[in-house]
């Protein structure tokens, strides 16, 4: 069963104006969130993370809100530039250090618009 | 950059051969992973070590084994690959032991099982 959701494959938005990407979860173990960027051919590369004690984490352009009791958290970027045409993944962990692994999300294709 | 190297990254093998991947990182750093990237699956861990000979399995290890013999190199073994194993593989490291810390990933294998 999987433990990390985004439910939406890809998402198509104009260049100046706003992405939100979404992601549910199902493991109320989990304790920190990130999201991941990534391009073809490469890695993931970390964007920003939150931890279940907040609410909202911002960075730059970039802007994570958590729900805690609905289990779901979404990454905000504002406002959207042609690079940042990527799929961006959703990963959570228990602990979140030492060998705690991530689980991931199937990621969402999102694509810029000019 | 994250000084994590893997080779190769590409190959090309037959059904039932044996195949080795290498990641290598340039730090000493005591955790590392290995994730498979497969459409409609997202990055799935398969391996993970905590240090020189500790390793363990994450949730798809089944086909493939590790090693680690040195700190800085983290071997994927597939002992008879299958056309299912047709992925692209990724190695992952952690830089600290920080609760919430990211994992920091590699540019990838990719491995084509004919």
């Amino acid at each position: 069963d999987q433990q990390v959701k985004q439910n939406s494959p890809s998402l198509s938005v104009q260049e100046g104006r706003i992405s939100i990407l979404n992601c549910d979860y199902t493991n109320s173990m989990f304790d920190y969130f990130l999201w991941y960027k990534k391009y073809p051919a490469e890695g993931p590369t970390f964007l920003i993370s939150i931890s279940s004690i907040k609410d909202k984490n911002e960075d730059g352009r970039f802007t994570v809100f958590l729900n805690k009791s609905a289990k779901h958290l979404s990454l905000h970027i504002v406002p959207s530039q042609p690079g940042d045409s990527a799929v961006y993944f959703c990963a959570a962990s228990e602990r979140g250090g030492g060998a705690d692994g991530l689980t991931f999300g199937k990621g969402t294709h999102l694509i810029i618009q000019p | 950059d994250a000084g994590i190297t893997q080779s190769p990254r590409h190959k090309v093998t037959e059904t039932g051969t044996p195949v080795t991947l290498r990641c290598h990182q340039t730090e000493n750093h005591r955790y590392m992973y290995w994730y498979r990237q497969d459409p409609g699956h997202g990055l799935r861990l398969i391996h993970y070590s905590y240090g020189v000979k500790d390793t363990d399995k994450g949730e798809v290890s089944d086909g493939y084994s590790v090693s680690r013999s040195k700190t800085e190199d983290f071997l994927l073994t597939l002992e008879s690959a299958t056309s299912s194993q047709t992925s692209v593989y990724f190695c992952a490291i952690r830089t600290t032991d920080r609760a919430g810390s990211p994992l920091h990933f590699g540019n990838g294998t990719r491995l084509t099982v004919t």
